[in-house]
């Protein structure tokens, strides 16, 4: 079946580039996301690029896609500590983005002074 | 814009017993999706509601129902509670049309004792 697959933990140094990676297995995904979660908190939309692009720059965040090997990452630039928290990869399913979505288990992101 | 908003934020239930959670949707959003996190099996879908009717489901067992109602609040509800069953549960909103994305609630604590 579809699945997300990324690294648990990232430790980085504060005012360092974090770059946070995700595979997925379903190929007909068009809509892929990045969600943040704080302790005891819902999940935070961070952003998400449709599958016809490489590529998607808001501010410190940079996705990047590279869709024949199912492959996104997520960059923050000059990351501080208040990115600490957990970062979520997710695909959708279906056929638009209010389809299923299938998450990834989360990458821990620690910021080190 | 208002966000998500769900209800109750916390609760304890006994094992047994049945529980309903609240979610109100962004103004104009007509799809309303359920999920579950838990620590061991992490975001899981359990539904998706739009226009009144359910139109995506995960593999949960039949316990676990939602409806939607004509102002596209939701609700789910869980019957017959297990140990298991402690989770934050949330909701998230969609406009439902292609372009869309999911925005996620707070959500709502569960413990069963």
């Amino acid at each position: 079946g579809e699945d997300v697959e990324q690294s648990l933990f990232l430790s980085v140094r504060e005012g360092d580039s974090s770059v946070i990676n995700c595979t997925y297995t379903d190929s007909s995904s068009t809509y892929l996301y990045w969600y943040k979660q704080e302790p005891g908190a819902g999940l935070q939309l961070l952003t998400y690029i449709f599958s016809n692009m490489d590529m998607k720059q808001d501010q410190r965040l940079t996705v990047l896609l590279n869709k024949k090997d199912k492959h996104l990452s997520l960059r923050i630039a000059d990351t501080q500590t208040g990115d600490s928290a957990i970062y979520f990869c997710a695909v959708n399913t279906g056929y638009s983005s209010a389809s299923k979505i299938i998450f990834g288990s989360g990458t821990r992101l620690s910021i080190r002074p | 814009k208002a966000g998500v908003t769900q209800t109750p934020r916390y609760l304890i239930k006994t094992r047994g017993q049945q529980v309903t959670l609240s979610c109100s949707p962004i103004s104009g959003h007509r799809s309303v999706s359920w999920y579950q996190q838990t620590p061991g099996q992490g975001l899981q879908f359990l539904f998706e509601y739009f226009s009144e009717t359910q139109r995506n489901k995960g593999n949960f067992p039949g316990r676990f129902s939602g409806r939607q109602f004509s102002n596209s609040r939701s609700e789910m509800n869980v019957s017959t509670l297990e140990l298991g069953d402690s989770a934050l549960y949330l909701c998230a909103s969609s406009q439902g049309q292609l372009e869309g994305t999911q925005y996620f609630g707070p959500g709502t604590r569960l413990l069963v004792l």
